[in-house]
């Protein structure tokens, strides 16, 4: 099983490039989110999506879009990459709300990127 | 809202040692909290869940236990092997979807 998948596992952008971080999982999860992972910062909620065609902003989305077209898919997208977006970047999924019983999330591999 | 802290940031400790590592949360009235492992480079690996309503999970050496109302969570792990070196975190559930981390436990068993 592949469970949660992101590519690019690595990329560099130019301050002011634009790019997509991809997201897919294969476990018919209704629930996905975006996190990034910054030293001293922990981990921090970008957007999240309960299912297709709904989505919502977390802790930290400005300078982040996103769009839930299928169940499958959830990417991120940086319209303008600044150096501060430099970070590893995480998407986990779900089968039903993180609150509920016994819900576990599922982390992908990273994605990490360098804006210069 | 929530706040996680986790202590120490990182610990060394010789092979064969049970240990304990700490998690601490400033609102006592979470859902869940989740028990993550993440190696070097690597994602995140969910280790262990406990709901609210449950004391303590375990899974073959990994035991966690959950005092909401003392605001803490601790990961005890029996026997410790060099395979259980990498940063340990954890998260409690606020809200009905954000994940609210730790910064992470950086944890060296050493052979």
């Amino acid at each position: 099983n592949a469970g949660v998948t992101q590519t690019p596992k690595f990329q560099v952008l130019k301050t002011g490039q634009s790019m997509t971080l991809q997201c897919a999982q294969d476990m018919n999860h209704e629930y996905m989110s975006w996190y990034r992972q910054d030293p001293g910062m922990g981990l921090r909620l970008i957007h999240y999506s309960v299912g297709a065609g709904i989505t919502d902003q977390g802790e930290v989305p400005n300078g982040y879009n996103v769009s839930r077209s299928t169940t499958e898919d959830f990417p991120l997208r940086l319209l303008s990459a600044a150096p501060s977006q430099t970070s590893v970047y995480f998407c986990a999924s779900s089968p039903t709300p993180l609150r509920g019983a016994r819900t576990e999330a599922f982390f992908g591999q990273g994605t990490r990127l360098t804006v210069v | 809202k929530q706040e996680v802290t986790q202590i120490p940031a990182a610990l060394s400790v010789p092979e064969g040692e049970n240990l304990v590592l700490n998690c601490s949360f400033t609102d006592s009235a979470i859902y869940n909290l989740q028990w993550f492992r993440q190696d070097p480079g690597k994602g995140l690996t969910s280790l262990l869940l406990i709901q609210s309503s449950q004391r303590e999970q375990t899974s073959g050496r990994l035991n966690a236990s959950l005092d909401k109302s003392s605001g803490r969570s601790t990961l005890y792990i029996a026997a410790s092997q060099p395979g259980d070196s990498a940063t340990y975190l954890c998260a409690a559930i606020q809200g009905a979807q954000k994940l609210v981390f730790g910064q992470g436990t950086r944890l060296t068993i050493n052979p």
